[in-house]
């Protein structure tokens, strides 16, 4: 089971270049969502879809986009990168309801020179 | 904003000794998760407590639950230096969207051999 998986692991960008990151996931959950994690700051959520056709706006949202393409796959853009998006980004999925765990990707070290 | 914090934020002990962490938050909740992450790797689920809920064990691990105080606790038992990793409480707020899990800025615990 591949479970969530994320590409690419690793990426440098130079500011104002843009890119997307890729994310699906093999186990027919309904809600998907991205996570950057930073040093001392814990895992703040970007964006969450949750459920096929929608997306909603997380704590950090600012400079992101997000796509839910079909039930498998969500992708975040960042349009036009800058420093302060160097982090690490992770997607995460889980099936719908309040008490349901969520499964993580392997995230993506991204740093924005 | 993050709505749980983690404490202490690193704690080093030899293996075989219980290791105890423990999580306040500020809101009402639904239910409160700890999730794993060895280092360089994404987030894995370990238990779930609902706010119903005082106390829980799986395996070498228990956790604890005190609404009254809005603080959890996550023991883990003859620690092996396997478990060293960052530990991360997450909550589900009671009222708010099911969608959302907040994340603290977690404990790093390393087990020595």
């Amino acid at each position: 089971n591949a479970g969530v998986t994320q590409t690419p692991k690793f990426q440098v960008l130079k500011t104002g270049q843009s890119m997307t990151l890729q994310c699906a996931q093999d186990m027919n959950h309904n809600s998907m969502y991205w996570y950057r994690q930073d040093p001392g700051m814990g895992l703040r959520l970007i964006y969450y879809s949750a459920s096929e056709g929608t997306t909603d706006k997380g704590e950090v949202p600012n400079g992101y986009n997000v796509s839910r393409l079909n039930k498998r796959e969500f992708s975040l853009r960042l349009e036009s990168a800058a420093p302060s998006q160097t982090s690490v980004y992770f997607c995460a999925s889980s099936d719908a309801g309040t008490n349901e765990k969520l499964f993580f990707g392997s995230g993506t070290q991204l740093s924005v020179l | 904003s993050q709505q749980g914090e983690e404490d202490p934020q690193a704690l080093s002990i030899q293996e075989g000794e219980n290791a105890t962490m423990n999580c306040s938050y500020k809101t009402s909740i639904n239910n409160l998760q700890w999730y794993r992450q060895n280092s360089g790797r994404g987030l894995v689920h370990l238990i779930l407590i609902r706010s119903n809920e005082r106390e829980k064990h799986s395996g070498r691990l228990r956790v604890t639950l005190d609404t009254s105080k809005k603080s959890s606790s996550l023991l883990i038992t003859a620690s092996r230096a396997a478990d060293t990793a960052s530990y991360f409480c997450a909550t589900r707020e009671s009222g708010g969207s099911n969608y959302k899990l907040t994340f603290g800025k977690g404990t790093l615990l390393t087990v020595n051999p």
